[in-house]
């Protein structure tokens, strides 16, 4: 069980430009989300998905925000024309059907937006 | 809406004591579950312990115990027996049933805790 992985763990950023992170979740996870956590906050849940679907999105989710996890394992988070508010850590995390539904979570991915 | 309310932004502790670290939450629902997560200055999300809603012990982890009260809507954090590593930002959560059977956990604002000699 290598855990949740995500790449990259540090982004530079300037305004307006596009990034993408990518999430790798733990094998036999079908579940698998995405949060943002800003300084001094807890996380913050952006989206969710069960398998290749994407069944639930935040409204903090706006129209530049985009993901994707087309084969139902790893998850690709893009944000286009970042601005200075977007600047946080944004934690993936995976979890089984059933049971507690605990959630393992990743490293965080943390973006500064210049 | 849930919400989850933790009212001590730092708490110290001396080495081998013990500390418990407020939660307090909000919900309409009858069955629900909480968690508390551990997040070291790296940044990584760890689970530490779970309770039901209809549990009716309160959870236990090594070192780690659940003081669950229902009625007051509380699920305090109890560490015993503190250590240095014990030193991080402590999260309590509320799983929140959406669409597709998934739960998405809504977080408090945490508690920085810091073990000292």
């Amino acid at each position: 069980d290598t855990g949740v992985s995500q790449d990259p763990r540090h982004k530079i950023t300037k305004r307006g430009q596009n990034v993408t992170f990518r999430c790798d979740p733990i094998s036999e996870h079908n579940r698998l989300y995405w949060y943002r956590q800003t300084l001094g906050q807890g996380p913050e849940f952006l989206t969710y998905f069960q398998n290749e679907a994407q069944l639930e999105k935040s409204r903090l989710l706006s129209d530049r925000f985009s993901a994707e996890r087309p084969k139902g394992s790893f998850s690709t988070l893009e944000i286009q024309r970042t601005e200075q508010g977007d600047s946080a850590m944004y934690l993936c995390a995976s979890s089984l059907e059933g049971g507690l539904n605990e959630q393992f979570f990743g490293p965080g991915t943390r973006l500064t937006v210049l | 809406a849930q919400k989850i309310t933790q009212t001590q932004p730092g708490m110290f502790v001396q080495e081998k004591e013990a500390v418990t670290l407020d939660c307090t939450y909000d919900t309409s629902d009858q069955s629900y579950g909480l968690f508390w997560y551990k997040q070291p200055s790296s940044g990584e999300m760890i689970f530490l312990i779970y309770q039901g809603s209809y549990d009716e012990q309160n959870a236990t982890e090594g070192r780690y115990s659940l003081n669950f009260q229902k009625a007051r809507k509380s699920a305090n954090l109890v560490i015993s027996a503190s250590q240095l590593g014990d030193s991080a930002m402590y999260f309590c959560a509320m799983r929140d049933t959406i669409t597709g059977g998934g739960n998405k956990l809504t977080f408090g604002t945490g508690t920085q805790l810091k073990v000292e000699l």
